[in-house]
């Protein structure tokens, strides 16, 4: 089983809060992931980071933002939450399995609700 | 545009049965393809990885199969059980960049009744 948390793992919260979901993982991979999933749709990549002080933004445009200042720490923040926002939202880290295969490791997501 | 499509959307089976997942895919250029289970609520659990030169791979009883030719991947589940109950993603990497971008399917939502 992997060692990666995210917290809190449910959120409900109000409209224009600020809010920061945390995520972490323990086996220093280099390599994390911000993924955005809705019932029943595929996982999109809204962030990612090559290593401490390394982010960019994936290919599901998103307003959230995300910081990397330590290894096993990967935050996103939400400066102001809309309904828009409701979501799973699930972080990953990486590792190379082999030639060409990074295996990713998924945390158990953070199902977040903006009313 | 890369994409990777799965079927069935949804499968009802009993304990105890067999059942087989598709995926197609049209990720270019291929590097690997993995197959996730993903119980509701929780993230998704890395169940096979294939390359390009490998046609099947298990992990107890599942089974994957890839066709890098025909650009189609299987899983077979043999003997169903309560806990298989989940949705099963299909996603395959491209070698194009060295983040090894990942495209997922939508899964195929499996219950197993008893």
């Amino acid at each position: 089983e992997a060692d990666i948390y995210q917290t809190p793992r449910y959120l409900v919260i109000g409209t224009g809060k600020k809010i920061t979901l945390e995520c972490s993982q323990t086996m220093g991979h280099d390599k994390m992931y911000w993924y955005q999933q809705d019932p029943g749709m595929e996982l999109h990549l809204i962030h990612y980071s090559y290593g401490v002080n390394s982010t960019e933004k994936g290919d599901l445009s998103s307003e959230s933002t995300v910081s990397r200042i330590r290894t096993e720490h990967f935050p996103l923040t939400l400066e102001s939450a809309r309904p828009s926002h409701t979501s799973q939202y699930l972080c990953a880290s990486s590792t190379k399995a082999r030639d060409r295969v990074y295996e990713q490791y998924f945390g158990p997501g953070t199902r977040l609700t903006v009313t | 545009k890369n994409q990777v499509e799965q079927s069935p959307q949804s499968l009802i089976i009993l304990e105890g049965k067999n059942c087989t997942l598709q995926c197609n895919y049209t990720v270019s250029p291929f590097s690997n393809l993995r197959w996730y289970k993903q119980d509701t609520g929780r993230g998704p659990v890395s169940l096979t990885i294939m390359t390009f030169s490998e046609n099947t791979k298990s992990n107890g009883r599942y089974t994957a199969t890839l066709d890098a030719d025909t650009k189609q991947s299987s899983l077979h589940i043999t003997a169903s059980q309560l806990s298989d109950s989940a949705s099963y993603i299909c996603v395959v990497s491209d070698r194009g960049s060295t983040l090894g971008r990942l495209y997922f399917g939508r899964g195929t939502q499996l219950t197993v009744w008893p």
